[in-house]
This record gives structure tokens, sequence and C-alpha cells, in this order.
């Protein structure tokens, strides 16, 4: 079990070009989420998978966000035509059918948009 | 709509010496109740839990917190602070939609 790994840390990148994260959670979890935190918030909710399936997505994923979960093994969150206020640091969290009650998070993807 | 409230931005407290984290809720039902430390360039690590039952909860790391209905609070305590707790503190509730909403945290600093 080597936890849930997120891949870049960190990207800077400039405003107007796309950005893609990738979540590669626990390997039995079924389920997997991602969530936005900006500078002195609490981390927010985006959307939620099941398996591959993409069940629910908050209205904070406008339509420049699309998320992905092929397989229902790894994720990928992607950002068109980033903005400067898209800067957060963007979580992934995967359980399995205990679902909230245990829940892990990885390090996050650090997003800066010039 | 469900909210969870962390009324203290910042706090202080010297090595060895007791702490209290506030946390209070908007939840009409039983709230899911969740306490999460998060150190700078980790993610968060679940601290403690509340899903019914005893409303004195035991976490990892020697914290502990209560669930109060009468005053919707979920406060964390410890006895006797180390350095190693100084991070960022964030209490969280399951909303109607089962999804966990976090408070703003509370970022703790510890003194020697």
């Amino acid at each position: 079990d080597t936890g849930v790994s997120q891949d870049p840390r960190h990207k800077i990148t400039k405003r107007g070009q796309n950005v893609t994260f990738r979540c590669d959670p626990i390997s039995e979890h079924n389920r997997l989420y991602w969530y936005r935190q900006t500078l002195g918030q609490g981390p927010e909710f985006l959307t939620y998978f099941q398996n591959e399936a993409q069940l629910e997505k908050s209205r904070l994923l406008s339509d420049r966000f699309s998320a992905e979960r092929p397989k229902g093994s790894f994720s990928t969150l992607e950002i068109q035509r980033t903005e400067q206020g898209d800067s957060a640091m963007y979580l992934c969290a995967s359980s399995s059918d205990r679902g909230l009650e245990k829940l892990f998070f990885g390090s996050g993807t650090q997003l800066s948009v010039l | 709509a469900q909210s969870v409230t962390q009324p203290d931005i910042h706090i202080t407290v010297s090595e060895g010496a007791s702490l209290e984290l506030r946390c209070n809720y908007s939840y009409g039902a039983t709230p899911y109740l969740f306490w999460y430390v998060q150190s700078p360039g980790q993610g968060l690590q679940l601290l403690l839990k509340y899903f019914s039952g005893d409303t004195l909860v035991q976490g990892i790391k020697g914290f502990e917190a209560e669930f109060k209905r009468s005053q919707s609070s979920f406060n964390l305590r410890k006895p006797s602070v180390h350095w190693s707790d100084a991070a960022e503190y964030f209490c969280a509730v399951v909303g109607a939609t089962n999804k966990l909403i976090f408070g703003t945290g509370t970022l703790l600093a510890v003194q020697p």
C-alpha cells in the first residue's frame, strides 16, 4: 500500500495554457474524489468517481475542467485555458466502499497560473 | 445548508501546554464529524471521527474530540502539545449530499 499518489507535485503555467494532473489511488479503492484548496481555505469538493463512473460534479467545476477515470484505476483532471483564479492545491482522495469513513488523501498538486 | 466554522484562524501554544481547537457545525440531522491535520506540502491525515455512540472520541497522536449536540460543537483537544503538532487542522462534516464539507482551518504554531 503506497498511498494515494499525485503527479506532478507542482505545476507553473501561463494563463491560457492547458494543464493535466494525475492521481493514482490506493489500488483496491473504487471511490476517487478531487478537491481544490485555495490559500486560507479548507478543501472544496470538485468531483467524485465510483469505479469509472463520474457520479457527481460540483458547480465549482466549470466547463474548462474535465476529469476522467478510465478503467476505474488512475484519474486525470484537466484544466483548459487556465486562469489566474485556478491557482490552488488540487487534492485527490480515495476510499473503499466504506466511503467517507476511511478517506485517504494524496499530497496534492500545487498549481500556479502566471 | 451544512457548514463548519472554525473561529480561530491561528493559535500559538507553548510546548507541553494543553490545546483546544474549536469547531462548530450547522446540520439538521445527526452529523458525521471529522478532524484532519495537514502538514506543509502534505495531504490531509485523519485524526479522528465521530459517527455515533460515545461522544468523546479518541484519535491518533494523543488527540481527542468531544461531540456536544447542544452546542453544535466538536472541539479537538490534546493535553500536552509537542513541537511536531505544528500544522493546520481542519474540521469537517458530511453533508446531506454525502460530501465532506471542510472548515477554513486553524493554523497551530508551537513555541519551544
